[in-house]
This record gives C-alpha cells, sequence and structure tokens, in this order.
C-alpha cells in the first residue's frame, strides 16, 4: 500500500552542509509538493511541480531549490542547511481529475541542523 | 493576521461525543475546503474536501462550509479513541496547488 515514501525519517546534519531530501509517489501524479511544518505554524509550502523538469515557488522557498527529473521523484535540496530549516519535511503527491481529488502525503523527514 | 486561524486546541472529549473543529480564513478568494488527519509521528491524511459552500458527509465525518462567515468545521459523531490526532483545516484558491494549511487542533477521544 505504498503510495509516498520518503529517503529518511531522521537527519542530522551540520550547519553548511548541503542536504538532499528526496521523496517518491508510486500513483503516477502530475503533482508532488514540498511542505515544512513547524509547531504552531502548520504546513508551509516551498516548492511544487506539476511536470516533470517544472517547478514553482511556493511561500518559502528561500534557502532551497527541487529537482523532478522523473514524473515519480521529486527532490528537495538545502544548499548550506542553517539552523532555522530545522523541521519536520512532508512531501505530498495529488490529482485532480473530473472532481475528483486524491491527495497522499509521505510519513515525513525529521531534520536537525546543528 | 494570519489567512487561516485554527484553534490548536487540546480538546478532549469522551467515547461517543459529537466533536466539532473550527476554521476562520481571511480570504475570500478560497474555493477548495480540506480536512486532514495527522496521528503523531505519520504525514496528514486527506479526510474530506469541499467545493465552494455547504456540506459534505462520509460516514462518521461532515464538513461544513460557510463562505459568507468564511468559517469551515468538520463534525465528528461517535467519536472514538482512534479518532484521537490532530486535525488540520486548509483551503485553496487553485485546486490544491497553492493550499493554506491551519495550525491544527489536537483531538483527544478518551475511552
Amino acid at each position: 500500500d505504498v503510495k509516498v515514501t520518503q529517503s529518511s525519517r531522521y537527519l542530522v546534519k551540520r550547519t553548511g552542509e548541503k542536504v538532499f531530501l528526496e521523496c517518491v509517489q508510486d500513483m503516477d501524479h502530475e503533482n508532488m509538493f514540498w511542505y515544512r511544518q513547524d509547531p504552531g505554524l502548520g504546513l508551509r509550502l516551498i516548492y511544487f511541480s506539476y511536470d516533470v523538469k517544472m517547478k514553482e515557488k511556493g511561500d518559502i522557498p528561500e534557502g532551497y531549490s527541487v529537482s523532478r527529473e522523473k514524473k515519480e521523484r521529486f527532490s528537495l535540496i538545502l544548499e548550506s542547511a542553517s539552523t532555522n530549516q530545522t523541521s519536520m519535511y512532508l512531501c505530498a503527491s495529488s490529482l485532480w481529475s473530473g472532481g475528483h481529488y486524491e491527495q497522499y502525503f509521505g510519513p515525513g523527514t525529521r531534520l536537525t541542523v546543528t | 493576521q494570519k489567512e487561516v486561524e485554527q484553534d490548536p486546541g487540546p480538546l478532549s472529549v469522551p467515547e461517543g461525543a459529537i466533536v466539532s473543529l473550527n476554521c476562520t480564513y481571511s480570504n475570500s478568494a478560497f474555493q477548495y475546503f480540506m480536512w486532514y488527519r495527522q496521528y503523531s509521528r505519520k504525514g496528514p491524511e486527506l479526510l474530506m474536501y469541499t467545493y465552494s459552500s455547504g456540506n459534505k458527509e462520509d460516514g462518521r465525518f461532515t464538513a461544513q462550509v460557510d463562505k459568507s462567515s468564511k468559517y469551515i468545521s468538520l463534525f465528528i459523531r461517535d467519536s472514538q479513541p482512534s479518532d484521537s490526532a490532530t486535525y488540520l483545516c486548509a483551503m485553496s484558491d487553485t485546486g490544491g496547488f497553492k493550499t493554506i494549511f491551519g495550525a491544527g487542533t489536537r483531538l483527544f477521544v478518551k475511552a
């Protein structure tokens, strides 16, 4: 029943390191998303992609980049990790079709930057 | 002012109670309204979605949208301990691309 998987559940990185978070979905969804979730702030959209090689900035893209080379895979890159990027990172994929909407989230990656 | 306001709780109810979870929002352009359930250490799970105003029912869950008041609700009937989770409201003006989430309400259902 796997739908959206994320490469790691927990990560600890040092300030300045380059960090890669990977997400894979098996539902053939066009749309994929990266969010971060922080207490009291809810989920905030970092980037989304509506097709291979296409990407759009979300509400908080600064300090992040993304890559979507294949339909099923969406990667989030922290070019130079900072302590304020310590957070829970959630990947999602979705589909709108004929009034039907479905969306699935991965289990999340808890990233700590020290 | 936040675009979406949601009481963080925690909300504690006895098993079998009717639960009411609510959100208010400020952007009248929102057309799609969603509710998610998130268990501890898991990703959110889409429970229900509605388009524009009105009610939608799915088993023990009912979602209500009042666009004139910019107010949405999720009702859970005959609540169960397994309903204990954080519930997130969310809304979007473009069918799910740029979705704004509430911070979540923590619900505890006691057996």
